[in-house]
């Protein structure tokens, strides 16, 4: 089972900033935050990754509350190429260790 | 950039017949997933590759679902006899674990319908 809860679905406005929340209250000590999006009939997209420190790429800002029960991902300004299923994921990076899917949040941006 | 090639992107095949989908992963990516996604939800894992050993088939419906990694490069997933709720898509992945914390990368994925 997925270790994580986030919202079935959420709306944004396009050009504002896209808050996705990730409730991960059971995460253990070694155990990575990872975002993906899945762009209708398309595969998953790997987005960011974070541990315990806020991390930022070219794509969003990931943001984990310090007893890293729960995360934020921003997309700063979203676009209408940003609708898609966003998925939060945790895992521990061992060898082996799979990624356990979730069913996402479906974000809608509205023109 | 390097992408995971996954062939055919459609299959429609009718129940009780056999249906194979390939998957190339990116080059030098020693694990590959195949993972089934029912419309509406997260992908699922199937199987799991390190080169040409499973690493995790234990959600793999053996009765009827293999997959295999001969040279531990591409792989195929088949279904024989496909059934009406094999219908989904089929989604192939690849990973290099040495980077420590890996991402996985994904196909394009077959959506299969079986009618």
């Amino acid at each position: 089972d997925a270790k994580t809860t986030q919202p079935p679905s959420m709306d944004c406005a396009e050009g504002r900033a896209a808050n996705l929340p990730c409730n991960h209250s059971t995460i253990s000590g070694n155990e990575y935050v990872y975002w993906y999006r899945q762009i209708h009939s398309q595969g998953p997209q790997y987005i960011i990754h974070g541990l315990k420190n806020n991390e930022t790429n070219e794509m969003a800002s990931l943001i984990i509350t310090e007893d890293r029960k729960s995360s934020t991902l921003i997309l700063p300004h979203a676009t209408l190429r940003d609708t898609a299923v966003y998925y939060c994921i945790v895992r521990v990076p061992v060898y082996g260790q799979n990624f356990v899917f979730g069913p996402g949040t479906r974000l809608s941006v509205l023109p | 950039e390097a992408e995971v090639a996954q062939s055919p992107r459609y299959k429609i095949t009718e129940k009780s017949q056999a249906v194979a989908f390939w998957c190339d992963p990116i080059s030098g990516h020693a694990t590959l997933y195949w993972y089934r996604q029912i419309l509406g939800q997260g992908p699922e894992l199937l199987v799991q590759f390190q080169d040409e050993s499973v690493v995790d088939d234990s959600q793999l419906p053996k009765d009827r679902f293999s997959a295999e990694r001969l040279k531990g490069v591409d792989s195929t997933l088949k279904i024989q006899p496909a059934e009406l709720g094999d219908s989904a898509m089929y989604l192939c992945a690849s990973s290099l674990e040495e980077t420590g914390v890996p991402e996985q990368y994904f196909g394009p994925g077959t959506r299969l319908t079986v009618t």
